[in-house]
């Protein structure tokens, strides 16, 4: 059974850019998490969708969005990137929103 | 009431030793404690997890001690690894009657575990 896959690896960005990113999560869940990991600030939840519905949002800005698609398939975005915003991006995918998730390498984004 | 507090931050044992690693929280909701293991360059995995219905719970060289009263819990590794240097996440999160935690769960700071051959 393939993992959570997580594309691309690594990104370099602008300040002021947007930019998406992509994750499969393991066939047959249909909850998809999103964690945004730094050195100070540690692993920290930004939002979870099921079923292409928005159920759970964590404590960031705007600029954080994301949207899943009906093939569980999830995208997050981040628009008018600034140089706090260079971290892992981390997704997690779970049958329905449970407590066992399972993670993806993550990308790496970092804003110049 | 959200946080969950990890210590020590770094932790270094001999090659056999035991690894102790703790967790204290705040929000008594939560009802779901699993433990991950991180490698450079990689994502958290998923090594082992525990309700507040047991106080214990051991995979291999894993346990899991629970202090309901406390709202402390700890990770052991027996007889440490080389290979189990890594850093070492607690976790947390409240699920619902179904089993659902709307995927958030609250980390802890991380451990970084070394082991000397």
């Amino acid at each position: 059974k393939a993992g959570v896959t997580q594309t691309p690896r690594y990104l370099i960005k602008t300040r002021g850019q947007q930019v998406t990113l992509s994750c499969s999560p393991i066939s047959g869940h249909r909850s998809v998490s999103w964690y945004q990991q730094t050195p100070g600030q540690g692993l920290q939840f930004l939002f979870e969708y099921f079923s292409e519905t928005q159920r759970n949002k964590g404590n960031f800005p705007g600029r954080f969005s994301g949207r899943q698609f009906s093939n569980s398939r999830s995208e997050m975005n981040v628009s008018t990137l600034e140089l706090g915003d260079s971290a892992l991006y981390l997704c997690a995918s779970s049958f329905k929103g449970n407590s066992e998730a399972f993670f993806g390498q993550g990308t790496r984004l970092t804003v110049v | 009431q959200q946080q969950v507090k990890q210590s020590p931050q770094s932790l270094i044992v001999q090659k056999g030793g035991i690894s102790i690693i703790n967790c204290a929280y705040e929000n008594t909701a939560f009802d779901y404690f699993p433990w991950y293991q991180q490698f450079p360059g990689k994502g958290p995995a998923l090594l082992i997890a525990i309700r507040p219905d047991v106080s214990e719970k051991k995979e291999g060289r894993f346990t899991i001690s629970f202090n309901k009263s406390a709202k402390q819990f700890s990770l052991h590794i027996m007889d440490s690894q080389p290979g189990d240097s890594a850093t070492y996440f607690c976790a947390a999160t409240a699920t619902n009657a179904g089993g659902t935690s709307y995927g958030k769960l609250t980390f802890g700071q991380g451990t970084i575990l070394t082991v000397h051959p």
